[in-house]
């Protein structure tokens, strides 16, 4: 199994509400990831657990909170988003992720489609 | 630090003729690259990567590559597009013997028209 999963495909949301995304891998893999894209842009790395620690905050605002429950599942909590939050947000895992590791091939879900109002 | 730069934007082209993706990167020490290939609404998907070794790469749905150190480039071809090709490419650079995360290029939409 080589597949990461999103869900839910889309979200529309309003400013107060709270709300989740969630990602599922079961390829074994202790590093995950969460990227944020907007139309027409690169992605924007946002977050990177290893073995389930937080490794890199990539000066994300407090309105996105990531968890990482177990080694297979990565959660991305809402809160008090703002439209210009509206986005595709991809999650990805690799083998391992951090100084002295080799490359390890990053496998990226379809994403999750997030509309705030 | 790393950057790529992806000098088209937008790049038309017949079915069954041949294209090429340019893409250039800037960094101090080595690196590995990548093309990423994404379809409308989808994620990211590893089309190829160079590594190290040989500079001509091939990659999934025949595509290739090759890297080319003295002018810092890593374009993308393929001798015979289809419309299922139709799609966003994205080149990026990772760091040699560093926390490996990729940097993007803006990215080259590839529009094959029949």
């Amino acid at each position: 199994d080589t597949e990461v999963t999103q869900t839910p495909k889309h979200l529309v949301m309003g400013m107060t509400n709270k709300k989740s995304l969630k990602c599922e891998q079961h390829m074994g893999h202790r590093a995950m990831y969460w990227y944020k894209q907007k139309a027409k842009k690169p992605p924007e790395l946002m977050f990177v657990y290893s073995y389930e620690k937080l490794s890199i905050n990539e000066s994300v605002p407090s309105r996105f909170s990531p968890e990482c429950p177990n080694s297979s599942l990565l959660n991305l909590h809402l809160h008090a988003l703002q439209p210009e939050d509206s986005a595709l947000y991809l999650c990805a895992s690799s083998q391992d992720w951090g100084p002295g590791y080799s490359y390890n091939e990053q496998f990226f879900g379809p994403g999750t489609r997030l509309t705030v109002l | 630090a790393q950057s790529v730069t992806q000098l088209d934007s937008q790049v038309p082209v017949f079915e069954e003729a041949p294209v090429e993706l340019r893409c250039n990167y800037s960094s101090s020490v080595s690196v590995y690259l990548f093309w990423y290939v994404q379809y409308p609404n989808q994620g990211l998907q590893l089309l190829l990567k160079y590594l190290s070794g040989s500079t001509l790469v091939k990659g999934i749905n025949g595509f290739e590559a090759e890297f080319n150190k003295s002018q810092t480039s890593f374009h993308l071809r393929k001798p015979s597009v289809h419309i299922s090709d139709t799609a966003e490419y994205f080149c990026a650079v990772g760091r040699v013997g560093g926390s490996y995360i990729p940097t993007f290029g803006r990215g080259t939409s590839l529009i094959v028209h029949p």
